[in-house]
C-alpha cells in the first residue's frame, strides 16, 4: 500500500475552509484514498472516499489530481467541534487492513 | 444498529497477568479487526478476521496475544503475560466485504503497572 505523507498539525479558526493535503506518490491503479477523523479517546470515524476528481458529502470535500499524487480533505466552515486528528489513507479496493500514519492534528481556536 | 462495541472501555493490570478484550462488530458485518494505538501515533494493524478465518496477522503480533472469533460474530483479543509496553489504546473495527469502510469503536484502553 502506498504511503501518505501529511502535515503534522495544522491551527484554524470558527468559521474558516480548512484544507489539508496528503501526498501519495506510488498510489497504485486500484487504490482509493480515503480520511479518517479522530476525536481523543474514541475510534477513528470515517469522513470520505474518492478514486479521482471531486467528491462531496455533507462532511467534506475530496479534491484529486488526474495524476492522483495527493489528495486535498476540505473542510468547509469549521467549528471548535472538528477539532481533532485526521488521516489520509490509501486503501485498495479489496479492503482488509488499514494503514495509519501520524495524522494531522487540526486546533480550531475561536 | 448499535455499532462497535467493545468491552471493557479501560482495563489496569498488573505485569505478567492475562487479559481479555472482546468486541462485538456491526451485526452483518462478516470482516473484523483488530489494531493497536499508541499516544500520539496512528492506529497499528494487529490481526483481521473474514468470517471466522483468520487472515491476516501483523509481525506486531507476538505470541503472547491471540485473536479468536469463534462463531464469526464477536472476536476476544488475550495478552498473556502482560509487559508495560502493551499499554496502549486496543480498537476494534468491521466492515462489509464488498465496502471497504472500517467502523471503529471506541477503543479499549490497557495499562499495565
Amino acid at each position: 500500500l502506498a504511503k501518505t505523507t501529511q502535515p503534522i498539525s495544522m491551527d484554524s479558526y470558527e468559521g474558516q475552509e480548512v484544507n489539508i493535503t496528503c501526498s501519495h506518490n506510488n498510489i497504485a491503479t486500484n487504490d482509493y484514498i480515503t480520511w479518517y477523523q479522530q476525536f481523543p479517546s474514541q475510534g477513528p470515524r470515517f469522513i470520505i472516499q474518492g478514486y479521482k476528481t471531486k467528491v462531496t458529502n455533507e462532511v467534506a470535500s475530496l479534491f484529486i489530481p488526474a495524476d492522483r499524487k495527493s489528495s486535498t480533505l476540505s473542510l468547509p466552515r469549521v467549528s471548535l467541534s472538528d477539532t481533532a486528528v485526521y488521516y489520509c489513507l490509501v486503501v485498495t479496493n479489496q479492503g482488509g487492513k488499514l494503514i495509519f500514519g501520524q495524522g494531522t492534528e487540526l486546533s480550531v481556536k475561536p | 444498529d448499535t455499532g462497535v462495541s467493545q468491552d471493557p472501555r479501560h482495563k489496569i493490570t498488573k505485569r505478567g497477568q492475562n487479559v481479555t478484550f472482546r468486541c462485538d462488530p456491526i451485526s452483518e458485518h462478516n470482516r473484523l479487526y483488530w489494531y493497536r494505538q499508541t499516544l500520539g501515533q496512528g492506529p497499528e494493524f494487529l490481526t483481521y478476521f473474514q468470517n471466522e478465518a483468520q487472515l491476516e496477522k501483523s509481525r506486531l503480533l507476538s505470541d503472547r496475544f491471540s485473536a479468536e472469533r469463534p462463531k464469526g460474530s464477536f472476536s476476544t483479543l488475550e495478552i498473556q503475560r502482560t509487559e508495560q509496553g502493551d499499554s496502549a489504546m486496543y480498537l476494534c473495527a468491521s466492515s462489509l466485504v464488498s465496502v471497504d469502510i472500517q467502523y471503529f469503536g471506541a477503543g479499549t484502553r490497557l495499562s499495565v503497572l
